[in-house]
């Protein structure tokens, strides 16, 4: 599977959107983009994925460049409760392993 | 039910013990996981198991040994750990169609190694 690279950490206002970025630069054309997000003392939630499109739902959007080697995770109006560990992960359609890289550590603040 | 149980959620053990660790869903799911994660750091994939067999073995010590007895239960019993196993582990689930990148995460067990 391709690496990914995220920034450590990031700090965004509450209310404000939150905006994630992953870079992925070698990720192939079978190859999805996933987030999930893991909140302190949880397991890691599943967020969204997407292979070129963009998408879109209840959580979050998932914008995907044209050229696949970078997306951007949006959460549009960012809470306390969306403080966590997000990860962004590229898996080769119908392989078994899911393999979490480092994550970036996005606080929200008040 | 979109639930993947975990018991027991905290484990303190000896290094001589022997202990298991359990992990149930019923969302039919054919693909079970069971992730460690140590502090502060991702999780890190230690088993696969496809329609109840082991598929992906993570090159994990002996002393961790996974179960699959039907396609709702998962088991990981544990014999002669050493305190660096101290750790928090976790069951995944996910369908075989995809998105099979689609997980379902239980809340975890956390396990201390005395």
């Amino acid at each position: 599977d391709a690496k990914t690279t995220q920034p450590t950490s990031m700090d965004c206002a509450e209310g404000r959107a939150a905006n994630l970025p992953c870079n992925h630069s070698t990720i192939s054309g079978n190859e999805y983009v996933y987030w999930y997000r893991q909140i302190h003392s949880q397991g890691p939630q599943y967020i969204i994925h997407g292979l070129k499109n963009n998408e879109t739902n209840e959580m979050a959007s998932l914008i995907i460049t044209e050229d696949r080697k970078s997306s951007t995770l949006i959460l549009p109006h960012a809470t306390l409760r969306d403080t966590a560990v997000y990860y962004c992960i590229v898996r080769v359609e119908g392989a078994q392993k899911l393999v979490f890289g480092q994550g970036t550590r996005l606080t929200i603040n008040p | 039910d979109t639930e993947v149980t975990q018991t027991p959620k905290h484990l303190v053990m000896g290094m001589t013990n022997k202990k298991s660790l359990k992990c149930e869903q019923h969302m039919g799911h054919r693909a079970m996981y069971w992730y460690k994660q140590k502090a502060k750091k991702p999780p890190e994939l230690m088993f696969v198991y496809s329609y109840e067999k082991l598929s992906i073995n993570e090159s994990v010590p002996s002393r961790f040994s996974p179960e699959c007895p039907n396609s709702s239960l998962l088991n990981l019993h544990l014999h002669a750990l050493q305190p660096e196993d101290s750790a928090l582990y976790l069951c995944a689930s996910s369908p075989m169609t995809e998105p099979r990148g689609k997980l379902f995460f239980g809340s975890g067990t956390q396990l201390s190694v005395l």
